[in-house]
């Protein structure tokens, strides 16, 4: 069954460095997506992706974030400098297709630690 | 804007016995899809059920099945002959069916104990 993965599962940086995680969505996707979890919290959508483009982000979502499809099979999130309030667990996810009866399907997760 | 409220940050449950979570949602939308997702302590997001707002019947998924109350706008999940590996987090989620958003919109999980 096709999955969506995410590169690395845990990720340790110090803060103010640049990050970048990665994901693979499934192939025959086309929206893509990015959500974070504070430990203990709820999920957090951060943006959403169509086309090459943004199609709808959040207010975590600010000038510090980036997303790029670099080719046709990655998709990636950027943080240029990363905050100590950035540690979290960052899920993509992918789903086939705009509103319909499309369901996203989620990646395992990348545990961003900030130190 | 869309809520969704989770009102059990936990539950408990015998195995082999059925216990319900409860989500509400607050949405002025006439269509939308509601789902639940658990999330096991590796922390992966699994879909578990998806409920389509127009329809009227309740979505079922083997041991798996939603009370729907589009009126009272409650969307509850009853885990029926609870197993160990049913022990979870179990969020409840919103997106709305058409228009310019298709994020998810979370409530802050139940936390799921099966008792052996």
């Amino acid at each position: 069954e096709p999955e969506v993965t995410q590169t690395p599962s845990h990720q340790v940086t110090q803060m103010g460095q640049e990050v970048i995680l990665r994901c693979v969505p499934i192939s025959n996707h086309l929206y893509f997506y990015w959500y974070r979890q504070i430990l203990g919290q709820k999920v957090e959508f951060l943006v959403s992706f169509y086309n090459n483009e943004i199609s709808e982000k959040s207010e975590i979502f600010d000038d510090q974030f980036s997303v790029e499809r670099p080719d046709g099979s990655n998709f990636t999130l950027k943080i240029r400098s990363t905050k100590l309030e950035d540690s979290a667990m960052y899920f993509c996810a992918s789903s086939e297709d705009k509103g319909g009866t499309d369901t996203q399907y989620f990646g395992p997760g990348t545990r961003l630690t900030v130190l | 804007a869309q809520t969704v409220t989770q009102s059990q940050p936990e539950m408990s449950v015998q195995e082999a016995e059925t216990v319900t979570l409860s989500c509400t949602y607050d949405t002025s939308e006439s269509d939308y899809y509601l789902f639940w997702y658990k999330q096991p302590p590796s922390r992966q997001m699994i879909l578990v059920i998806r409920q389509e707002a127009y329809k009227q019947q309740n979505a079922t998924e083997n041991r798996f099945s939603v009370n729907f109350q589009k009126a009272a706008k409650s969307f509850s999940l009853k885990i029926s002959d609870s197993q160990l590996g049913d022990a979870a987090m179990y969020f409840c989620a919103y997106r709305r069916y058409q228009g310019g958003s298709e994020k998810l919109v979370f409530g802050k999980g139940t936390k799921l104990t099966v008792n052996p």
